[in-house]
Protein backbone atom coordinates (compact mmCIF):
# COMPACT_ATOMS: atom_id res chain seq x y z
CA UNK A 1 0.00 0.00 0.00
CA UNK A 2 2.75 2.25 -1.25
CA UNK A 3 0.33 5.26 -1.80
CA UNK A 4 2.55 8.22 -3.02
CA UNK A 5 6.21 7.63 -4.02
CA UNK A 6 8.66 9.95 -5.03
CA UNK A 7 12.44 9.67 -6.08
CA UNK A 8 15.22 10.54 -4.77
CA UNK A 9 14.52 11.60 -1.49
CA UNK A 10 17.24 14.39 -1.51
CA UNK A 11 19.97 15.72 -3.99
CA UNK A 12 21.99 18.31 -4.29
CA UNK A 13 22.66 20.33 -7.83
CA UNK A 14 25.22 22.54 -8.81
CA UNK A 15 23.71 25.90 -10.25
CA UNK A 16 22.84 25.18 -14.15
CA UNK A 17 22.51 21.68 -13.82
CA UNK A 18 19.42 19.44 -14.36
CA UNK A 19 16.85 17.14 -13.00
CA UNK A 20 13.57 15.39 -13.12
CA UNK A 21 11.96 14.32 -9.85
CA UNK A 22 9.73 11.47 -10.50
CA UNK A 23 6.43 10.99 -8.76
CA UNK A 24 4.12 7.88 -9.21
CA UNK A 25 0.50 6.81 -7.26
CA UNK A 26 -0.87 3.57 -7.28
CA UNK A 27 -4.22 4.81 -5.73
CA UNK A 28 -5.78 5.34 -9.19
CA UNK A 29 -6.04 8.85 -9.02
CA UNK A 30 -7.04 11.47 -12.08
CA UNK A 31 -5.24 14.30 -10.73
CA UNK A 32 -1.58 15.07 -9.54
CA UNK A 33 0.18 18.07 -7.92
CA UNK A 34 3.65 19.33 -7.59
CA UNK A 35 4.41 21.71 -4.94
CA UNK A 36 7.28 23.17 -3.11
CA UNK A 37 7.35 24.07 0.59
CA UNK A 38 10.11 26.72 1.78
CA UNK A 39 10.24 28.01 5.39
CA UNK A 40 7.34 30.23 6.80
CA UNK A 41 5.33 29.81 3.47
CA UNK A 42 3.71 27.03 2.95
CA UNK A 43 3.04 24.61 -0.05
CA UNK A 44 3.16 26.40 -3.10
CA UNK A 45 1.51 25.04 -6.34
CA UNK A 46 4.05 24.65 -8.97
CA UNK A 47 2.07 22.48 -11.57
CA UNK A 48 -1.16 20.19 -11.29
CA UNK A 49 -2.66 17.35 -13.80
CA UNK A 50 -6.26 17.40 -13.50
CA UNK A 51 -6.47 13.90 -15.55
CA UNK A 52 -4.13 12.08 -17.84
CA UNK A 53 -2.89 14.35 -20.87
CA UNK A 54 -3.58 17.50 -19.40
CA UNK A 55 -1.03 20.15 -17.41
CA UNK A 56 -1.62 23.76 -16.08
CA UNK A 57 0.29 26.05 -14.54
CA UNK A 58 -0.13 26.73 -10.93
CA UNK A 59 1.25 29.56 -8.54
CA UNK A 60 5.05 29.87 -8.93
CA UNK A 61 5.28 28.00 -12.55
CA UNK A 62 8.65 30.29 -13.96
CA UNK A 63 11.90 27.36 -14.13
CA UNK A 64 9.57 24.24 -14.23
CA UNK A 65 8.22 21.74 -16.61
CA UNK A 66 6.15 19.07 -15.86
CA UNK A 67 4.87 15.71 -17.93
CA UNK A 68 1.98 13.42 -17.17
CA UNK A 69 3.99 10.31 -18.59
CA UNK A 70 0.29 8.09 -17.89
CA UNK A 71 -2.06 8.16 -15.12
CA UNK A 72 0.41 6.97 -12.50
CA UNK A 73 3.17 8.56 -13.21
CA UNK A 74 4.04 12.63 -13.19
CA UNK A 75 7.61 13.95 -13.14
CA UNK A 76 8.75 17.70 -12.57
CA UNK A 77 11.82 19.22 -14.79
CA UNK A 78 14.42 21.40 -13.51
CA UNK A 79 15.73 22.42 -16.59
CA UNK A 80 18.52 24.38 -15.55
CA UNK A 81 18.30 24.65 -11.41
CA UNK A 82 19.34 27.86 -9.56
CA UNK A 83 19.57 28.70 -5.74
CA UNK A 84 16.21 29.84 -5.18
CA UNK A 85 14.66 26.70 -6.16
CA UNK A 86 16.53 24.74 -3.39
CA UNK A 87 13.09 23.46 -1.42
CA UNK A 88 11.44 20.43 -0.29
CA UNK A 89 9.06 19.43 -3.25
CA UNK A 90 6.24 17.25 -2.55
CA UNK A 91 3.67 15.29 -5.06
CA UNK A 92 0.49 14.89 -4.18
CA UNK A 93 -2.79 13.43 -5.87
CA UNK A 94 -6.51 13.06 -5.91
CA UNK A 95 -9.16 10.99 -7.16
CA UNK A 96 -10.51 13.89 -9.04
CA UNK A 97 -9.66 17.56 -8.86
CA UNK A 98 -9.96 20.27 -5.67
CA UNK A 99 -13.00 21.57 -7.09
CA UNK A 100 -15.00 18.31 -6.66
CA UNK A 101 -13.68 18.59 -2.93
CA UNK A 102 -11.49 15.56 -2.58
CA UNK A 103 -8.67 15.50 0.00
CA UNK A 104 -4.77 15.46 -1.47
CA UNK A 105 -2.61 12.18 -0.95
CA UNK A 106 1.06 13.48 -0.28
CA UNK A 107 4.18 12.01 -1.06
CA UNK A 108 7.08 12.54 1.68
CA UNK A 109 9.13 14.96 -0.46
CA UNK A 110 12.56 15.53 -2.24
CA UNK A 111 14.61 17.68 -0.02
CA UNK A 112 16.57 19.57 -2.95
CA UNK A 113 19.65 21.92 -2.49
CA UNK A 114 21.08 23.99 -5.48
CA UNK A 115 24.75 25.61 -4.48
CA UNK B 1 -4.11 40.83 -1.90
CA UNK B 2 -5.11 37.38 -0.80
CA UNK B 3 -4.20 35.64 2.10
CA UNK B 4 -4.26 32.65 4.34
CA UNK B 5 -2.85 33.16 8.10
CA UNK B 6 -2.52 30.72 10.99
CA UNK B 7 -1.94 31.99 14.07
CA UNK B 8 1.12 31.79 15.46
CA UNK B 9 4.13 29.52 13.81
CA UNK B 10 4.48 27.62 16.97
CA UNK B 11 1.79 26.24 19.93
CA UNK B 12 2.72 24.88 23.05
CA UNK B 13 -0.10 23.40 25.43
CA UNK B 14 0.34 20.45 28.11
CA UNK B 15 -1.28 17.38 27.65
CA UNK B 16 -5.23 16.59 27.87
CA UNK B 17 -5.42 20.17 27.70
CA UNK B 18 -7.64 21.41 24.17
CA UNK B 19 -5.71 22.97 21.63
CA UNK B 20 -7.17 25.56 19.18
CA UNK B 21 -5.48 26.90 16.37
CA UNK B 22 -6.82 29.21 14.26
CA UNK B 23 -6.68 29.77 10.39
CA UNK B 24 -7.42 33.49 8.63
CA UNK B 25 -8.16 34.35 5.69
CA UNK B 26 -8.34 37.31 3.42
CA UNK B 27 -10.19 37.79 -0.33
CA UNK B 28 -11.20 34.01 -0.60
CA UNK B 29 -14.22 32.64 -0.70
CA UNK B 30 -14.08 29.16 -0.29
CA UNK B 31 -17.01 26.45 -0.74
CA UNK B 32 -14.53 24.14 1.31
CA UNK B 33 -11.50 24.12 3.73
CA UNK B 34 -9.32 20.95 5.03
CA UNK B 35 -7.12 20.55 7.60
CA UNK B 36 -3.78 18.25 7.11
CA UNK B 37 -0.86 17.51 9.33
CA UNK B 38 1.97 17.21 8.71
CA UNK B 39 4.97 15.43 10.84
CA UNK B 40 8.88 16.37 10.54
CA UNK B 41 10.35 14.65 6.84
CA UNK B 42 7.10 13.63 5.85
CA UNK B 43 4.13 14.65 3.89
CA UNK B 44 0.94 16.45 4.94
CA UNK B 45 -1.88 13.98 5.78
CA UNK B 46 -5.45 14.70 5.25
CA UNK B 47 -7.83 14.82 8.63
CA UNK B 48 -11.22 16.84 7.97
CA UNK B 49 -12.94 19.00 5.50
CA UNK B 50 -15.68 21.43 6.38
CA UNK B 51 -18.01 22.58 3.65
CA UNK B 52 -19.02 26.54 3.40
CA UNK B 53 -22.79 25.45 4.70
CA UNK B 54 -21.38 23.37 7.64
CA UNK B 55 -20.66 25.28 10.99
CA UNK B 56 -19.05 22.21 12.68
CA UNK B 57 -17.26 19.01 11.79
CA UNK B 58 -15.78 16.44 14.37
CA UNK B 59 -13.79 13.00 13.96
CA UNK B 60 -13.02 11.19 17.24
CA UNK B 61 -10.96 14.04 19.19
CA UNK B 62 -10.51 16.77 16.25
CA UNK B 63 -13.42 19.80 15.58
CA UNK B 64 -13.58 21.68 13.02
CA UNK B 65 -15.64 25.09 12.47
CA UNK B 66 -15.91 27.37 9.61
CA UNK B 67 -17.05 30.66 9.96
CA UNK B 68 -17.81 32.38 6.07
CA UNK B 69 -18.88 35.80 7.98
CA UNK B 70 -15.68 36.05 9.93
CA UNK B 71 -13.78 34.50 7.45
CA UNK B 72 -12.01 32.04 10.03
CA UNK B 73 -11.48 28.15 10.69
CA UNK B 74 -10.97 26.53 14.05
CA UNK B 75 -9.15 23.37 14.49
CA UNK B 76 -9.35 21.81 18.44
CA UNK B 77 -7.80 19.09 19.37
CA UNK B 78 -9.58 18.06 23.02
CA UNK B 79 -7.30 15.95 25.53
CA UNK B 80 -4.55 16.47 23.48
CA UNK B 81 -1.38 13.95 23.64
CA UNK B 82 2.23 14.22 23.02
CA UNK B 83 1.44 12.85 19.86
CA UNK B 84 -0.67 15.00 18.62
CA UNK B 85 2.81 17.35 18.38
CA UNK B 86 2.65 18.37 14.58
CA UNK B 87 2.59 20.80 12.06
CA UNK B 88 -1.26 21.97 11.23
CA UNK B 89 -2.31 22.99 7.41
CA UNK B 90 -5.08 24.39 6.33
CA UNK B 91 -5.96 24.79 2.82
CA UNK B 92 -8.93 26.47 1.16
CA UNK B 93 -9.92 26.23 -2.28
CA UNK B 94 -9.12 29.03 -4.21
CA UNK B 95 -11.61 31.37 -5.83
CA UNK B 96 -11.40 29.57 -9.13
CA UNK B 97 -12.49 26.37 -7.99
CA UNK B 98 -9.62 24.03 -9.38
CA UNK B 99 -6.83 24.06 -6.44
CA UNK B 100 -5.95 23.90 -2.89
CA UNK B 101 -4.63 27.39 -1.30
CA UNK B 102 -2.42 25.81 1.98
CA UNK B 103 -1.92 28.28 4.39
CA UNK B 104 1.63 28.43 6.80
CA UNK B 105 0.97 25.95 9.02
CA UNK B 106 1.11 26.29 12.95
CA UNK B 107 3.47 23.86 14.68
CA UNK B 108 1.98 22.18 17.55
CA UNK B 109 3.97 21.00 20.68
CA UNK B 110 1.99 19.22 23.32
CA UNK B 111 3.79 18.96 26.43
CA UNK B 112 3.85 15.87 28.91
Amino acid sequence: NAGVTQTPKFQVLKTGQSMTLQCAQDMNHNSMYWYRQDPGMGLRLIYYSASEGTTDKGEVPNGYNVSRLNKREFSLRLESAAPSQTSVYFCASSLEGAGINQPQHFGDGTRLSIL
Amino acid sequence: SQKIEQNSEALNIQEGKTATLTCNYTNYSPAYLQWYRQDPGRGPVFLLLIRENEKEKRKERLKVTFDTTLKQSLFHITASQPADSATYLCALLDNYGQNFVFGPGTRLSVLP
